[in-house]
């Protein structure tokens, strides 16, 4: 059985990056699509970016552009996100989400990571 | 949010709810719909996809439909468990990003 397994808690200072991973135990990238997510407390999904690795395509949200790097490791099955820059209302819990028709941008995230929180504080 | 749902909804045990997702011609118009369910403090879990699809597991009180620039996500016989946020979302061919409602909350009175 295929988890998403995500790294624990970070906690950064503002201006610095931090690096999430997400790793698809059980399983190969086959043609899944991973996409990032973020929840800061009390509020909303917003999707930050997603990367489909075996055609090597990815996205990024436009209010993330020049931030976010979305990155996979084919041999590891892992898939990484990195956020620079970061500010006070970075702060979230993050989740990484597969799709599994990843050339189909629109379809369901069947499997979900249990979400990384990223506190950025000085 | 780039798609307009209810902030919140309610019914007793055993009814049923419905809770809406407005987008527009380049998003819902245009694209497959996903519902999700989100417990407090777990990640969201897929409730219905590609509009009407249920994932294996997920009971059939759960149902979606989608006509036009708009989605539902209908909930019969209604649980005391079925408590929590549900969020619609789909592809935005013009932002060339996923978009989300801003999720709405289900009591059972």
């Amino acid at each position: 059985q295929v988890h998403l397994v995500q790294a624990g808690a970070e906690m950064k200072k503002p201006g610095s990056s931090v690096t999430v991973s997400c790793k698809a135990s059980g399983g190969t990238f086959s043609t899944y699509g991973f996409s990032w997510f973020r929840q800061a407390p009390g509020q909303g999904l917003e999707w930050v970016g997603r990367i489909v690795p075996i055609i090597g395509v990815t996205n990024v949200a436009q209010k993330f552009q020049g931030r976010v790097s979305i990155t996979a490791d084919k041999s590891t099955t892992t898939v990484y996100m990195d956020l620079g820059s970061l500010r006070s209302d970075d702060t979230a819990v993050y989740f990484c989400a597969r799709q599994d028709r990843g050339v189909v941008p629109s379809t369901g995230f069947d499997l979900w990571g249990q979400g990384t929180l990223v506190s950025v504080s000085s | 949010s780039v798609l307009t749902q209810p902030p919140s909804v309610s019914a007793a045990p055993g009814q049923k709810v419905t809770i809406s997702c407005s987008g527009s011609s380049s998003n819902i118009g245009k694209d497959y719909v996903s519902w999700y369910q989100q417990l407090p403090g777990t990640a969201p879990k897929l409730l219905i996809y590609d509009n009407t699809v249920r994932p294996s597991g997920i009971p059939d009180r759960f149902s979606g439909s989608k006509s036009g620039t708009s989605a539902t996500l209908g909930i019969t016989g209604l649980q005391t468990e079925d408590e929590a946020d549900y969020y619609c979302g789909t592809w935005d061919s013009t932002l060339s990003a996923m978009v989300f409602g801003g999720g709405t909350k289900v009591t059972v009175l």
